[in-house]
Parts: C-alpha cells; structure tokens; sequence
C-alpha cells in the first residue's frame, strides 16, 4: 500500500512551457486533490475532485487543468507556465474527512 | 465560505516549556478541524482532528486541541516541548460538497525551540 504518490519530485521549467504532475492514490478513495503551498501563505486549494468525470474549482485555479478518468488518478497540468507558479504542490486523497498527503512536487519556473 | 487564522507567524519557546498556538476558524455549520506539521522540505503530517464530541481532542507526539465553539478557536498545546518539535504548524477546517471534500489552511505557525 504506497498511499498517495506524486511524480516527479522536482521540475524546472520555462515560462511558457507546459506540463502535467502526476496523483496516484491506492486507498480507492473517491475524494482527491490538489494544493500549492507558498511561504507565508499556507496551502491554497487549486482544484479537486469527488470521482472520475467530475472536477471543481478551488481557491486558486487560473493556469491549471484537471480531469479525473480513473479513482486512482488525478494528474494537474500547467498549461503556460509562468513565475508565479513557483511553488510545492501537493495532491491529497481523502477518506471521510482525512485527507492523506502526498510527498510534494517542487516546481520552479524561470 | 470558510476562512482559517494563525496569528502567531512565529514562536520561539525554551525546551521543556509548555506550548499553546492559536487557530480561529470561520465556518457557517459544524466545522472539522485539523492540525498538521511539516518539517522543513518534508511532507504533511496529520497531528489531530476534531469531528465531533469530546471537545478536547488527542494527538500524536503528546499534542492536543481544544475545540471552542464560542471563541471559534481550535488551539494546540503540548506540555513540555523537545527540541524535535520545531516545525511550521498549520491549522485547517475541512469541508464538504458535492463535489469534494477541501481544507482551508491557515498559513501557518513557525515554532522554534531554543535549548
């Protein structure tokens, strides 16, 4: 039982280039998502998810995209990226009200 | 909408002290509050939570929360801090919709630990 996993662990990039984290859960939760976490600021919901086919906005959603076509997992892609997307993110899956953490994702964009 | 403050950015307390750091939440209905730590570059880590009942509640590592409905605070103490405490702190309340399940974070408390 791996819980959440997130890939990959670091990641460069270019303003204007796009990619996709990757969520994996093996706890067959239906509820998943995806945080950023800044200095300062906390962790800020970016998007989220109750199952496959159905997504919703968080706090923070502008210049990130989700879809969810399995339980197991819920990848968050960067469209355009852009300095202000410098962050940590990390993908949560929940049971109930628990929601189990993954290791993060530091992401920095030049 | 729900709405989490921390306001101690920073704490700094001498080994063995006791520790208290505040949360105050906003929330419309009956609220399920968190707290987790993170050690620097490292993960999250669920310390405790509150559903419901009991209003104080229990933790790992020696820590508890008590829940106070009328203050909207949801604060963490530990007895006697050690020096492997030292750690950001972060106060959450979660909520439910139908299309998920989100926590609202609080931006967190820096503890330090002088010995």
């Amino acid at each position: 039982n791996a819980g959440v996993t997130q890939t990959p662990k670091f990641q460069v990039l270019k303003t204007g280039q796009s990619m996709t984290l990757q969520c994996a859960q093996d706890m067959n939760h239906e509820y998943m998502s995806w945080y950023r976490q800044d200095p300062g600021m906390g962790l800020r919901l970016i998007h989220y998810s109750v199952g496959a086919g159905i997504t919703d906005q968080g706090e923070v959603p502008n210049g990130y995209n989700v879809s969810r076509s399995t339980t197991e997992d819920f990848p968050l892609r960067l469209l355009s990226a852009a300095p202000s997307q410098t962050s940590v993110y990390f993908c949560a899956s929940t049971d109930a009200y628990e929601q189990y953490f993954g290791p993060g994702t530091r992401l920095t964009v030049t | 909408a729900q709405s989490v403050t921390q306001p101690d950015i920073h704490i700094t307390v001498s080994e063995g002290a006791s520790l208290e750091l505040r949360c105050n939440y906003s929330y419309g209905a009956t609220p399920y509050l968190f707290w987790y730590v993170q050690s620097p570059g490292q993960g999250l880590q669920l310390l405790l939570k509150y559903f419901s009942g009991d209003t104080l509640v229990q933790g790992i590592k020696g820590f508890e929360a008590e829940f106070k409905r009328s203050q909207s605070s949801f604060n963490l103490r530990k007895p006697s801090v050690h020096w492997s405490d030292a750690a950001e702190y972060f106060c959450a309340v979660g909520a439910r919709n139908y299309y998920g399940n989100k926590l609202v974070f609080g931006a967190g408390t820096i503890l330090r630990v002088k010995s």
